[in-house]
């Protein structure tokens, strides 16, 4: 099984809303880094998270991390359209070399 | 400043064929990463490579998949012989350094459709 799973599977909210995902792996990290995928194209790197930090902020992006629960959560406050996305959790334990949850799928509508 | 690239987008291959995927790093970047994506799926890494040298293969099939990165020219991945279950989306990243948690930077992919 994959290292990180990302919870729910699928989310749609209304534009205006947050958005909460969550991701959970299963052994120890070095950080914890969040991607966004637009249908068709490639990742974007969004906000990483190291094993000794509990929370970070970037714009409307919001990372906590939870190492005791091995988990972590993507806020998106105040989403718009143009967030629909997948968004994916990665976790990177030994290398460089990213582990990748089955990802977020996440609608707003306008 | 050219991010990573990726040719073809788009590739048709019918069972049996070969399939060659072309990924050019940022300009750079000396560190190459291949990650296989399944429709609905995450990405799951296959290969690691620097100039030359393969450092880490360990998501890589071990028949048929075989991926270079040589001193000169883009990095390579080969598929022999082409099944069905090839049919993904071939994502690859580059990197600066090798160091945790340097931000790998994704190209937009070949989509491989094996018929």
């Amino acid at each position: 099984s994959q290292q990180g799973e990302e919870d729910p599977q699928a989310l749609s909210i209304q534009e205006g809303e947050n958005a909460t995902m969550n991701c959970s792996y299963k052994t120890s990290i070095n950080n914890l880094q969040w991607y966004r995928q637009n249908s068709g194209r490639g990742l974007v790197h969004l906000i990483l998270i190291r094993s000794n930090e509990r929370e970070k902020h970037s714009g409307r992006l919001r990372v906590t991390l939870d190492t005791s629960k091995k988990s972590s959560s993507l806020l998106i406050t105040a989403s718009r359209a143009a967030d629909t996305a997948s968004y994916f959790c990665a976790t990177n334990n030994a290398g460089n070399m990213l582990t990748f949850g089955g990802g977020t799928r996440l609608m707003v509508k306008p | 400043n050219a991010g990573v690239m990726q040719n073809p987008r788009h590739l048709v291959r019918r069972r049996g064929q070969e399939a060659r995927l072309r990924c050019s790093p940022m300009k750079g970047h000396s560190h190459v990463y291949w990650y296989r994506q399944l429709p609905e799926e995450g990405l799951k890494f296959m290969v690691y490579l620097q100039k030359e040298n393969i450092i880490d293969e360990s998501g890589m099939p071990k028949e048929r998949f075989s991926a270079e990165f040589p001193k000169e020219g883009p990095s390579i991945l080969r598929i022999q012989q082409v099944v069905r279950g090839d049919s993904a989306a071939y994502f690859c990243a580059s990197s600066l350094l090798d160091r945790q948690g340097e931000t790998q930077y994704f190209g937009p992919g070949t989509r491989l459709l094996v018929l």
